[in-house]
C-alpha cells in the first residue's frame, strides 16, 4: 500500500492528452514538492518533472505537472508510442521523515 | 556527464547479507546525497535512505533501520548499501539514485543491480 495513490492504469491514442493523478495528504504532497518520474521497462526511473512543474533540460514540453493542495497531476500532450511506460510520483513526507513514491501508473499508447 | 555505475546482480540464501556499490563519476562526489531506492518485482520504488558523502552521515528509512548500512569510500567516489538478515521479500532491483536539493529529487540514477533472495 503506496502512501501516495495513483490510478494502476491510463491510457490513450497517439496525438490526445492523458493525465495522472496523484493523492496524497498535509504531510506529503501538501506541504512539499511533487516530482513525477518515468519508468521504461527494464531501466531506472528518469526524472520528468521536478518541484511540481519544472522539466529537466531533455525533457519535451508535452509534458507538464501541477499540484493542488493534497493532489498532483501529471499531464502529456500530444501523446506518442514511445511515452508508453510506468509513471511515478514521489516526494518527501514530513509524518514518516522520508521519501514516497506512488505505486504507479501503466500509460498505454493505443 | 554524470555517471553512477552499480555493481552486478547478485543471489543470496534468507538469512545473508549483501553489500552493493555504487561508483559516481562526473561530478564533485561530495557535493550531492546519495540515496538508494529499490523495486521489487511489479512494484513501485520504495526509498531507503541516503547517505552525504561530505561527512559520511546517513539517513535511513524507519522499515529499514536496523538492516540497512550505507557507506562510502571518498578516494574512489563509491558509495556501498549493505543490507542484512535478508528475507524473499528484499527480492528485488536496488538502484542507487544522487540526490539533487530537496527530498525526493533524484536527477541521476544508476542501472540498478537485481538481488534475490532465494533458499
Amino acid at each position: 500500500q503506496s502512501v501516495l495513490t495513483q490510478p494502476p492504469s491510463a491510457s490513450g491514442t497517439p496525438g490526445q492528452r492523458v493525465t495522472v493523478s496523484c493523492s496524497g495528504s498535509s504531510s506529503n504532497i501538501g506541504s512539499n514538492y511533487v516530482y513525477w518520474y518515468q519508468q521504461l521497462p527494464g531501466t531506472a526511473p528518469k526524472l520528468l518533472i521536478y518541484k511540481n512543474n519544472q522539466r529537466p533540460s531533455g525533457v519535451p514540453d508535452r509534458f507538464s505537472g501541477s499540484k493542488s493542495g493534497t493532489s498532483a497531476s501529471l499531464a502529456i500532450s500530444g501523446l506518442r508510442s514511445e511515452d508508453e511506460a510506468d509513471y511515478y510520483c514521489a516526494g518527501w513526507d514530513d509524518s514518516l521523515s522520508g521519501v514516497v513514491f506512488g505505486g504507479g501508473t501503466k500509460l498505454t499508447v493505443l | 556527464q554524470v555517471q553512477l555505475v552499480q555493481s552486478g546482480a547478485e543471489v543470496k540464501k534468507p538469512g545473508a547479507s549483501v553489500k552493493v556499490s555504487c561508483k559516481a563519476s562526473g561530478y564533485t562526489f561530495t557535493s550531492y546525497h546519495m540515496h538508494w531506492v529499490r523495486q521489487a518485482p511489479g512494484q513501485g520504488p520504495e526509498w531507503m535512505g541516503f547517505i552525504n558523502p561530505s561527512g559520511g552521515s546517513t539517513t535511513y528509512a524507519k522499515k529499514f533501520q536496523g538492516r540497512v548500512t550505507m557507506t562510502r569510500d571518498t578516494s574512489t567516489s563509491t558509495v556501498y548499501m549493505e543490507l542484512s538478515s535478508l528475507r524473499s521479500e528484499d527480492t528485488g532491483v536496488y538502484y542507487c539514485a544522487r540526490g539533487y536539493d530537496t527530498g525526493g529529487h533524484f536527477d541521476y540514477w544508476g542501472q540498478g543491480t537485481l538481488v534475490t533472495v532465494s533458499s
